[in-house]
């Protein structure tokens, strides 16, 4: 079973420029997510889809992050304008579903490492 | 504030014996827990979780204890082996909450042969 896909690897910019990055789920998994680990640090999520449908955005900097998942299957993450801050892994998860009161294992892909400059 | 504490950045551990890779929390709603082993330039991969009703759960050379009154867990592996090495999240959710994890900095283990 493939796992979960995701591009660019590696990309640097300097500070606002835009970037984006792709992420393309298991085969199957209703919810996608968004996290950014920030070096030294745990992965913190930035949004939650389910389907293609937003569940949980709370975290996400709206003035300068967009995600879609349009066809409820793979998504981009747009960050416009990039800031020095943003610099950090965006690593993209999927799960089965998550469900009220259930958790389901969230599967990582490789991530994106992302450097401003 | 964190929610979620590894107060070991490291640990180093010989070939064969006993790792313990410590996680506290403060947020008395977390009711699920869940370790994570990462390698380098590669994704998190799921290890173990324990949910709230069970003070223990064991896979294989994996095994993690969730003691609730203090707020604390902790995965041990037995024997180590130098595959193991790699930087360990502990992760939390509340019931409810559709998935949302708060994960820890990391502990990065490194197991010598």
């Amino acid at each position: 079973e493939a796992g979960v896909a995701q591009s660019p690897r590696y990309k640097i910019i300097e500070k606002r420029q835009s970037v984006a990055f792709w992420c393309n789920p298991i085969s199957g998994h209703a919810t996608l997510y968004w996290y950014q680990q920030i070096l030294g640090q745990g992965p913190k999520l930035l949004i939650q889809f389910q389907n293609n449908g937003v569940v949980d955005d709370s975290q996400l900097p709206k003035d300068r992050f967009s995600a879609e998942r349009l066809k409820g299957v793979d998504s981009t993450l747009k960050i416009q304008p990039a800031k020095l801050e943003d610099s950090a892994v965006y690593l993209c998860a999927s799960s089965l579903m998550a469900r009220g009161g259930r958790t389901d294992t969230q599967y990582f892909g490789p991530g994106t490492r992302l450097t401003v400059l | 504030d964190q929610q979620v504490k590894q107060n070991s950045p490291s640990l180093s551990v010989q070939e064969g014996r006993i790792s313990i890779l410590n996680c506290d929390y403060t947020n008395s709603m977390f009711d699920y827990f869940l370790w994570y082993k990462k390698y380098p330039a590669e994704g998190p991969t799921f290890l173990i979780s324990i949910s709230s009703i069970k003070d223990k759960n064991e896979d294989g050379r994996f095994t993690v204890f969730l003691n609730k009154s203090a707020k604390h867990l902790s995965l041990h592996i037995v024997p180590s082996q130098p595959g193991d090495s790699a930087v360990y999240f502990c992760a939390a959710a509340v019931w409810g909450s559709q998935g949302n994890l708060i994960f820890g900095k990391g502990t990065k283990l490194s197991v010598k042969p």
